[in-house]
Order: structure tokens, then C-alpha cells, then sequence
């Protein structure tokens, strides 16, 4: 059973300060990371992925991947109240699984 | 570009009734899910379909979901006979794989149900 852990929070941090979210997964196959941020009531939306180990920076969001410690990571800088959402931490092998999310609470 | 298309936005239903989820996705993308978001969990997939074709049912619960996807455009997704626990949020999706194995999916509005 592939799984994808995240702690379900909620991370509470003040406008302005880099948020951190993390994600670890079981299967040592999977091939591709995927973010997706979630407001409440609201579908997820797409915001990151990365394929290769290290980091690919977006704008002020940054996704960070480790296969060996099979670890990806989600820094969001400059945090604004706008970003308050639950993330949701997604990883393919043949399909996609998706963590519980973590949601993020931005306090101005 | 229009996104995925769902209808209806809600459904309320007694318990043993039948309900039914049509998705439309978006131009040209062949691969379509179908999800299942319970409150406080991330979604679970229930199906995938690539065109008309099923990759994935592997989580679907057979003796009572059922899903369909003529012609490789939009889909239906049936539940027969519903039971309280699939109260939850039903979602469509739907990507156009960049290679074999890399995809970005992207999400409709969904459906909530709730099960009486």
C-alpha cells in the first residue's frame, strides 16, 4: 500500500515569514511530486511539481525533493493571509496518491 | 480554456437511493478520474480512465459504484445502492500526459454528496 504522510497541522505562521510543509512517501518508485494547494470548500488547485532531486523555484514558492530520503517539501516565502489553504502533498508511480494535506494558517 | 466541467454542485439523498455524477474535462485531454474526498482526507482515487478505457478501478467499490466513459469525453459516475459512508466530496479530474508517466491533473468544481 503506497502511502504519503503530512502532518495535518494546522502550521500557523505570521504575514511575512517562510512556511515550511513536508511530505514523506513509502514507495521508493515514484516518479513525480506534485503540490496542490486546497481552499476550504474549493477543489485542489496545482501550484508545484518536481521531478529531480533539489529544489525548483516558483515565484515564492520553492518545492524540494529527496529521493533517498524519499522527502519532498514545500517553502512558501513571504507568507500572506491569501495562503491560508490545506496543502496537499501528491506522488505518482502508476497513479496519483495524495497525502491528508496540511493546512496553513497565514495570520496578518 | 475551460476547465473540468461537473454537474450537479450538490446532491442530498436518502441511503439504499441511487445517484449519478457526469464530468466533462478539459479539450483534449484523454486521461479522466474520478476521486473521493471524505472531510479531513486528502481524495482518493476511484477510477482513471485513459480515453475510453479504464487503467484504474482498483479502489472502486464495485458492488455499488459504477463509471463509464463512452466515446473517451465525458464521464458518468454512478452509485447504486448509496450507503451513509459515501457522503464525501466527488471529484473529477482530468491531464494530458506529458510522457508515459508524468501528468498534472487538474480538478472540476466537484460534487458534494451527502447520504441520508
Amino acid at each position: 500500500q503506497k502511502e504519503v504522510e503530512q502532518n495535518s497541522g494546522p502550521l500557523s505562521v505570521p504575514e511575512g515569514a517562510i512556511a515550511s510543509l513536508n511530505c514523506t512517501y513509502s514507495d521508493r518508485g515514484s516518479q513525480s511530486f506534485f503540490w496542490y494547494r486546497q481552499y476550504s470548500g474549493k477543489s485542489p488547485e496545482l501550484i508545484m511539481f518536481i521531478y529531480s532531486n533539489g529544489d525548483k523555484e516558483d515565484g515564492r514558492f520553492t518545492a524540494q525533493l529527496n529521493k533517498a530520503s524519499q522527502y519532498v517539501s514545500l517553502l512558501i516565502r513571504d507568507s500572506q493571509p491569501s495562503d491560508s489553504a490545506t496543502y496537499l502533498c501528491a506522488v505518482t508511480g502508476s497513479t496519483l496518491t495524495f497525502g491528508k494535506g496540511t493546512m496553513l494558517l497565514v495570520s496578518p | 480554456e475551460a476547465g473540468v466541467a461537473q454537474s450537479p454542485r450538490y446532491k442530498i439523498i436518502e441511503k439504499r437511493q441511487s445517484v449519478a455524477f457526469w464530468c466533462n474535462p478539459i479539450s483534449g485531454h484523454a486521461t479522466l478520474y474520478w476521486y473521493q474526498q471524505i472531510l479531513g482526507q486528502g481524495p482518493k482515487l476511484l477510477i482513471q480512465f485513459q480515453n475510453n478505457g479504464v487503467v484504474d478501478d482498483s479502489q472502486l467499490p464495485k458492488d455499488r459504484f459504477s463509471a463509464e466513459r463512452l466515446k473517451g469525453v465525458d464521464s458518468t459516475l454512478k452509485i447504486q445502492p448509496a450507503k451513509l459512508e459515501d457522503s464525501a466530496v466527488y471529484l473529477c479530474a482530468s491531464s494530458a500526459p506529458l510522457t508515459g508517466t508524468d501528468y498534472e491533473q487538474y480538478f472540476g468544481p466537484g460534487t458534494r454528496l451527502t447520504v441520508t
